[in-house]
């Protein structure tokens, strides 16, 4: 299993942009980086994901590094509604569906 | 359009009592999961499911079964409850097309408490 490192907090001024970085050394070629968010007391929410090439959404852009050991979720104007815990996620077979392994994630503050 | 959504929100039950969660989803998902989370931790996935009738073993399936039995609905059961099942619980789905690289989408929980 591919597993992830990131930061356990981090702070970010509302109108900048937050940028998340996560360490997924062991990724193996076929598997693809994904991002969720949790906001308190909420279900996990899907941001965005990627195999190589950098992605972009109406959420977030996702840089992953060329030799794919690490990626940086990127919230290009943070407003305090962002402030939420951040999951990098590498997914991983369980028979033929897939299975979100999550760790602690980033607990991002958003702060005026 | 609901999406995934978890019956009860709240729950308090006895050690040794039994109950069960219902997770239903509209969005016509073959896959079905249900994951805990414990405070300071991240999700851990319980069973899962790939289509109507069929279920598998997660990384934390002692103390649970589950049923598919339609494919709109995924059943989490305790039958004795025990203290250490207290948790929040979340059913999650996903289409299988793709080669499960489709994103799970999540309920709001269910909050169990075991005393």
């Amino acid at each position: 299993d591919a597993k992830t490192t990131q930061p356990p907090s981090m702070d970010c001024a509302e109108g900048r942009a937050a940028n998340l970085p996560c360490n997924h050394s062991t990724i193996s070629g076929n598997e693809y980086v994904y991002w969720y968010r949790q906001i308190h007391s909420q279900g996990p929410q899907y941001i965005i994901h990627g195999l190589k090439n950098n992605e972009t959404n109406e959420m977030a852009s996702l840089i992953i590094t060329e030799d794919r050991k690490s990626s940086t979720l990127i919230l290009p104007h943070a407003t305090l509604r962002d402030t939420a815990v951040y999951y990098c996620i590498v997914r991983v077979r369980a028979g033929t569906a897939s299975k979100l392994t999550f760790g602690t994630g980033t607990r991002l503050q958003v702060t005026l | 359009n609901a999406g995934v959504t978890q019956t009860p929100k709240f729950r308090v039950l006895k050690t040794g009592q039994s109950m069960t969660l219902l997770c239903a989803q509209d969005m016509n998902h073959e896959y079905m999961y249900w994951y805990r989370q414990d405070p300071g931790m991240g999700l851990r996935l319980i069973h899962y499911s790939v289509g109507e009738g069929t279920t598998a073993k997660g990384e934390v399936p002692d103390g649970y079964n589950v049923s598919r039995l339609k494919k709109q609905n995924f059943l989490l059961g305790l039958e004795s409850a025990a203290p250490s099942q207290t948790s929040v619980y979340f059913c999650a789905s996903s289409y299988s097309q793709g080669g499960s690289n489709q994103p799970q989408h999540f309920g709001d929980g269910t909050r169990l408490s075991i005393l």
